[in-house]
């Protein structure tokens, strides 16, 4: 089963600052999708960045950035001018591409990231 | 406005007691999933359905059971086999393949007196 690692539990950053979130996954698979989703003191999860595997251009969404590294089997999130806002749980997630696999969607345990003003 | 609705948004159970906890969507999803999040935790995934009246356990689906005789509804029942149920239970749909991103409703606290 594909499994997920954020090995970061928490984090901060200063405002106007850029940080990066770490997040590693092991599959046996070639096709799959890899995301970041925001869950604020709300718990409403948000989708701020997805990735396609087959893609090698990196995803960019604003602010947010991924670098992509399926060799590695790595995907870490850059924020660049961090704000009060994005203060929140980062949950990095997988999800295969093959309808045979289930389609499931697969979290890592999350990074705190907290903003200082 | 297309989404997906959780009620209650708090429930309390009584020891020996089953309870339902209600998700519904209007997305035209075929997909939907339940996951359960542990205070500082990632979620982890109690079932999920890809068809109607189809749906398959997830990694942690003991004293947990479902249904899904409707395309727009996948109630939760956490039964009391669940020994340890005091958790925030998320519901999310999505199209079943092409990798889609899962739509979240708002969530339900689920605690024990």
């Amino acid at each position: 089963a594909q499994t997920v690692t954020q090995s970061q539990p928490e984090m901060s950053v200063q405002e106007a600052e850029t940080v990066t979130l770490s997040c590693t996954y092991d599959t046996s698979e070639s096709d799959y999708y890899l995301f970041w989703y925001k869950q604020p003191p709300s718990r409403q999860m948000i989708l701020v960045i997805r990735q396609e595997a087959y893609k090698q251009q990196n995803a960019t969404e604003n602010r947010f950035s991924v670098n992509f590294q399926k060799a590695a089997k790595s995907f870490s999130l850059k924020i660049s001018d961090s704000q009060l806002g994005d203060a929140a749980m980062y949950f990095c997630a997988y999800r295969s591409a093959s309808f045979r696999n289930n389609n499931d969607m697969r979290f890592g345990a999350g990074t705190r990231l907290t903003v200082k003003p | 406005d297309g989404g997906i609705t959780q009620s209650p948004k708090y429930l309390f159970r009584k020891e020996g007691q089953n309870v339902t906890l209600s998700c519904e969507q209007n997305l035209n999803h075929d997909a939907m999933y339940w996951y359960r999040q542990d205070p500082g935790q990632g979620l982890r995934l109690i079932y999920y359905s890809q068809i109607v009246n189809d749906f398959q356990k997830g990694d942690i689906a003991e004293g947990y059971s479902v249904s899904r005789e409707k395309k727009e509804s996948f109630p939760l029942t956490v039964t009391s086999a669940q020994k340890n149920p005091t958790a925030f239970y998320l519901c999310a749909s999505s199209i079943p393949v092409g990798g889609g991103k899962l739509f979240f409703g708002s969530g339900t606290q689920l605690s024990v007196l």
